[in-house]
């Protein structure tokens, strides 16, 4: 069954950086876009990034451009989201999910926390 | 201040009927399909409709979703207090190069 395991979440300052992975299994990762979604304390979904299954493609929300990168590694089945510049809006549950318009399935989520 | 708008909450009675709109625009809605996710509380969100209107296996039919224009509706019948959840649509978003996904506020259904 298709699975999504984040990690790398933590407390972190402002200004601070931070890499979150995403370990799929269960579907043959490289057929998919894979997407990264937040959500802040009590707010609503942000959909923030999302990366073409061969890695060529790369799209970013205004909030977190310039400031963090997704990547890809297809032989480790596993999608990374590199952040830094961190904001303490940037604060929320981060969701890895597979698919780009479509998110079929989800992960837990791992905390961020942006705090002094 | 989210680009697709849905009610902050709706309420209905157990066994009742229920549905939550979605609002967008030509270059959302009215362009592409649209998702609707449910979130538990304490969960991480479910894929409930995808395509405006077709269910995932294991999804039953009391949910159902629609589209005309550029708004979508999703319909719940036979509520039954394990329904409490947030709900939101999403979709995909042309109006910049290249597209991005957007989603609604979220919906809070109670099941009185």
């Amino acid at each position: 069954q298709v699975q999504l395991v984040e990690s790398g979440g933590g407390l972190v300052k402002p200004g601070g950086s931070l890499r979150l992975s995403c370990a799929a299994s269960g579907f043959t990762f490289t057929d998919y876009f894979m997407s990264w979604i937040r959500q802040a304390p009590g707010k609503g979904l942000e959909w923030i990034s999302y990366i073409s299954g061969s890695g060529s493609t790369v799209f970013y929300a205004d909030s977190v451009k310039g400031r963090f990168t997704v990547s890809r590694d297809n032989a480790k089945k596993s999608q990374y989201l590199q952040m830094s510049s961190l904001r303490a809006e940037d604060t929320a549950v981060y969701f890895c999910a597979r698919g780009s318009s479509l998110a079929d399935y989800w992960g837990q989520g791992t905390q961020v926390t942006v705090s002094s | 201040q989210s680009v697709l708008t849905q009610p902050p909450s709706v309420s209905a009675a157990p066994g009742q009927k229920v549905t939550i709109s979605c609002s967008g625009s030509n270059s959302n809605i009215g362009s592409n399909f649209v998702s609707w996710y449910q979130q538990l509380p304490g969960t991480a969100p479910k894929l409930l409709i995808y395509e405006n209107n077709k269910r995932p296996s294991l999804i039953p039919d009391r949910f159902s979703g629609s589209k005309s224009g550029t708004s979508a509706t999703l319909g719940i019948t036979g509520l039954q207090t394990g329904d409490e959840a947030d709900y939101y649509c999403g979709t995909w978003d042309d109006s910049l190069r290249p597209g991005h996904v957007v989603f609604g506020g979220g919906t809070k259904l109670t099941v009185l």
